[in-house]
């Protein structure tokens, strides 16, 4: 099946540093859909891309589908001690359903204040 | 709050024991899915829901019984469980067909002793 690789597997920044994450496919997708997951919950949808070059933001979350449709990437920017958690990517084919997703391992963030 | 709740929140059972899991969605969706998260190993998707119709079944072992009796509720019925199945499970929901992405419960946390 497919395989996500997501980079880095974890990060240690300070308070207020940038943030660059990414998720890389041997095959393509069509949608790209970025999710966090704090200590303790499920993993909650950030930002959902569906076409090839788009750039879009949510605050201070800034993803792209890159141009071959085989890789997305996340950029957080002044990050703040709540941004700590786990990113996730998840690569989606059409018609396919959002439950046949293909997730990466995940991205821990750790923020130090 | 996603609009998917999952109760209990946490779990301690025996490997004699039987214990069920609940979600429920109420975001209008048609789809339900179980996944299994262990620490340090990515999502696994257990079971798939389209319409009340269990569609995907990948390869779980018996001693987990789904049951979903609508679009808006989904069951997951333990029974002589093993050490191994220690994880958090997740229920989430989505629109089939949809690309808008998977909104997931807080997630059981279950300990086999």
């Amino acid at each position: 099946g497919q395989q996500l690789n997501q980079s880095p597997q974890s990060m240690f920044i300070q308070e207020g540093e940038d943030v660059s994450m990414n998720c890389t496919s041997s095959s393509i997708f069509n949608t790209w859909l970025w999710y966090k997951q704090d200590p303790g919950e499920g993993p909650v949808l950030l930002i959902a891309l569906y076409k090839a070059g788009e750039l879009t933001s949510n605050g201070r979350l800034t993803a792209q589908f890159g141009t071959t449709r085989k890789d997305s990437f996340l950029n957080i920017s002044a990050s703040i001690p709540s941004d700590v958690g786990i990113y996730f990517c998840a690569g989606q084919l059409r018609n396919f359903g959002a439950g046949k997703s293909t997730f990466g391992d995940g991205t821990t963030l750790t923020v130090k204040p | 709050e996603t609009g998917v709740t999952q109760t209990p929140r946490h779990l301690v059972m025996g490997m004699t024991n039987k214990k069920s899991l609940k979600c429920e969605q109420h975001l209008g969706h048609n789809a339900m899915y179980w996944y299994k998260q262990s620490a340090k190993k990515p999502l696994e998707l257990m079971f798939v829901y389209n319409f009340k119709e269990q569609t995907e079944n990948n390869s779980v072992p018996s001693r987990f019984s789904p049951e979903c009796p609508n679009s808006s509720h989904l069951f997951l019925h333990l029974h002589t469980l093993q050490p191994e199945d220690s994880a958090l499970y997740l229920c989430a929901s989505s629109q089939w067909p949809g690309e808008d992405g998977l909104f997931f419960g807080s997630g059981t946390q279950l300990s086999v002793l």
